[in-house]
């Protein structure tokens, strides 16, 4: 079985523009968890979304915003793009939704903002 | 709220040797415990989990971790370390009913191994 997938792997942007990450899940995963980890912060929570729907975000300004679709794919979008915003991106699948799941972690999209 | 603290932010072992991890929580009731690795460049896998029961969980790769509720700790230990093992190591909190946005991530422990 396929593990999650995140594309792009590496990202470099400037100051202003906006950016869209992907992840897919694990195939019958209906839960995507997205997570900011930067070397200051740690993990930090960004969005859990199940079955197309948002079920909680992190405490993070509206420029950051994301979607799940049918095939519980989601993608995170990053408005506006800030030097802090330059992190590693980390998406989670899980069969269902709550904190006692399993989250199965991609490898990250690493986003450098100049 | 629940918060997560892991004291250790290096360790260095050598290989064999045995290695303890700390972990220590806040929490009002007995918490969701979890511990998960993380290898350059690569997203967290899950080691092992705490829910409720016996307080000494078996994970992969040869780790184990003690729930202790006097304490408040989750330590992760292994009884001699590979060199494969070197990484950094997560503890996370979460709630009992609560969303993935109430699983809190310990700052992480960096595992390095002499040979």
């Amino acid at each position: 079985k396929a593990g999650v997938t995140q594309t792009p792997r590496y990202l470099i942007k400037t100051r202003g523009q906006q950016v869209t990450l992907s992840c897919s899940p694990i195939s019958g995963h209906r839960s995507v968890s997205w997570y900011q980890q930067t070397p200051g912060q740690g993990l930090q929570f960004l969005f859990e979304y199940f079955s197309e729907t948002q079920r909680n975000k992190g405490n993070f300004p509206g420029r950051f915003s994301g979607r799940q679709f049918s095939n519980s794919r989601s993608e995170m979008n990053v408005s506006t793009l800030e030097l802090g915003d330059s992190a590693l991106y980390l998406c989670a699948s899980s069969l269902g939704a709550g904190s006692s799941e399993k989250l199965f972690f991609g490898s990250g999209t690493q986003l450098s903002v100049l | 709220a629940q918060s997560v603290t892991q004291p250790d932010i290096h360790i260095t072992v050598s290989e064999g040797a045995s290695l303890e991890l700390r972990c220590n929580y806040s929490y009002g009731a007995t918490p969701y415990l979890f511990w998960y690795v993380q290898s350059p460049g690569q997203g967290l896998q899950l080691l092992l989990k705490y829910f409720s029961g016996d307080t000494l969980v078996q994970g992969i790769k040869g780790f184990e971790a003690e729930f202790k509720r006097s304490q408040s700790s989750f330590n992760l230990r292994k009884p001699s370390v590979h060199w494969s093992d070197a990484a950094e190591y997560f503890c996370a909190v979460g709630v009992h009913g609560g969303s993935q946005g109430n699983l809190i991530f310990g700052k992480g422990t960096k595992l390095s191994v002499k040979p």
